[in-house]
């Protein structure tokens, strides 16, 4: 067990829907990173937070949003979905916080939120 | 050209066989390497990491990086059904402070016959 949790583990919707997967990160881990997970393209990052604040984007498609609430958890929200948009997506969580002699980079992950776009 | 090409899978080999799983990458900034291990309905898990070209053993793993040919090995000795996993290789980079940035190879499924 990893520490973290996200919900819901499945999720089946429809073309043109909105749905919103929420991350608790480990205790006491500041960073929030989303990645998502498909065959052909492989674990690809999206968007990460540190402490409430956006810190740095890869892929997110301006469909996608996420936000870090105050008490650190994470939602990514997802719009106006597309059947190119199932895939598996996953939260992790690093202890990013300023520590001397640098932390190792590792990222804790949940256990994915599945979502399929019918 | 990709940043990290991971050798496409899937691979199968018989229990207690040595297994090698490669990446290259391109971005001559990476700082640190990592391999990660999913299995099947779980989340990413690293497995080892290191920061210096050269090997790094962990019990019948190694870790091996090359940085002057800009390429990675995850070595399996004496394979066992219980890593038959998704392996992927992971690369990072330091910015901003304390944060970092990791990009991932594909990932190759690897299963062990017994």
């Amino acid at each position: 067990d990893s520490g973290v949790t996200q919900t819901p583990k499945h999720l089946i919707t429809a073309t043109g829907q909105r749905v919103t997967l929420r991350c608790s990160p480990r205790s006491g881990d500041l960073s929030v990173y989303w990645y998502q997970q498909s065959l052909d393209q492989g674990l690809q990052f999206l968007i990460q937070y540190y402490n409430g604040e956006e810190r740095a984007k890869g892929n997110i498609l301006e469909r996608f949003s996420a936000q870090q609430f105050p008490d650190l958890h994470s939602e990514l929200n997802l719009s106006s979905l597309e059947l190119g948009d199932s895939a598996l997506y996953f939260c992790a969580s690093s202890a990013r916080a300023l520590l001397a002699g640098g932390p190792t980079g590792e990222l804790f992950f949940g256990e994915g939120s599945r979502l399929t776009v019918l | 050209q990709k940043e990290v090409e991971q050798d496409p899978g899937p691979l199968s080999v018989p229990e207690g066989a040595i297994v090698s799983l490669n990446c290259t990458y391109s971005n001559s900034a990476f700082q640190y390497f990592m391999w990660y291990r999913q299995y099947s309905r779980k989340g990413p898990e690293l497995l080892m990491y290191t920061y210096s070209s050269g090997n790094k053993e962990d019990g019948r793993f190694t870790a091996q990086v090359d940085k002057s040919s800009k390429y990675i090995s995850l070595f399996i000795r004496d394979s066992q059904p219980s890593d038959s996993a998704t392996y992927l290789c992971a690369m990072g980079v330091w910015y901003s402070g304390a944060n970092s940035k990791l990009t991932f190879g594909k990932g190759i499924t690897l299963s062990v016959r017994p």
